[in-house]
């Protein structure tokens, strides 16, 4: 089975800063996807990077970025320029890829969450 | 609307008693799935939808839980008896691809507090 860990459960810096949240998981399968999504208090979950298993680039959408790293089982979240926007819980997520003749759902495997607060 | 819509956004009720929680997604979306968020939380899947297939139920935790869609279009969560430890929050997520290849997108959920 698929495990998801966030290790920091709260964070918090001054805007404008760089913030880097943590994320491990453990998997036997070679080919997957990850995530990183954003839960404001709203409660929706904005989906912020998705980066593939099998692309060694790391993945880059405006001020955030991510760490790819297979071998250890890594998948850190970069924010530049961090804004008062930025304030929300992130959660690091990890799917198979899907498998032509399998049924059934793939599911998405969340870690716990990491609570990041963007101070004035 | 162009998103996931959930209803009602906030449900409280006493123990003992069912609810229905509903959940339309987004049109052309053969795939939908329901989490479960407890309090400081991440997610735990419950049920998957895929078309006209049999539905993933892997992830109801009691058989006071179940699920409904008709086609590819609104689902239902049912929760019968309902127990204190059923509060948290209800999200519902629609995909165009059962994998990872396009990604969920997400409702606001809905908030069930037990009395």
């Amino acid at each position: 089975a698929q495990t998801v860990t966030q290790s920091q459960p709260e964070m918090s810096v001054q805007e404008a800063e760089t913030v880097t949240l943590s994320c491990t998981y453990d998997t036997s399968e070679n080919n997957y996807y990850l995530f990183w999504y954003k839960q404001p208090p709203s409660r929706q979950m904005i989906l912020v990077i998705r980066q593939e298993a099998y692309k060694q680039q790391n993945a880059t959408e405006n001020r955030f970025s991510v760490n790819f790293q297979k071998a250890a089982k890594s998948f850190s979240l970069k924010i530049s320029d961090s804004q008062l926007g930025d304030t929300a819980m992130y959660f690091c997520a990890f799917i198979k890829s899907l498998e032509e003749g399998i049924q059934g759902a793939q599911k998405l495997v969340f870690g716990q969450g990491t609570r990041l607060t963007i101070n004035p | 609307g162009a998103g996931v819509s959930q209803s009602p956004s906030n449900k409280v009720t006493e123990k003992g008693k069912d609810v229905e929680l509903r959940c339309d997604p987004i049109s052309g979306h053969t795939a939908l799935y329901w989490y479960r968020q407890r309090l400081g939380q991440g997610l735990e899947f419950l049920i998957y939808f895929q078309g006209n297939s049999a539905p993933d139920k892997s992830g109801l935790p009691s058989d006071r839980f179940s699920a409904e869609r008709t086609g590819e279009s609104v689902s239902t969560l049912t929760i019968q008896r309902t127990q204190q430890e059923d509060s948290a929050v209800y999200l519902c997520a629609s995909s165009s691809d059962r994998g990872g290849n396009q990604p969920q997108h997400f409702g606001d959920g809905t908030r069930l507090s037990i009395l």
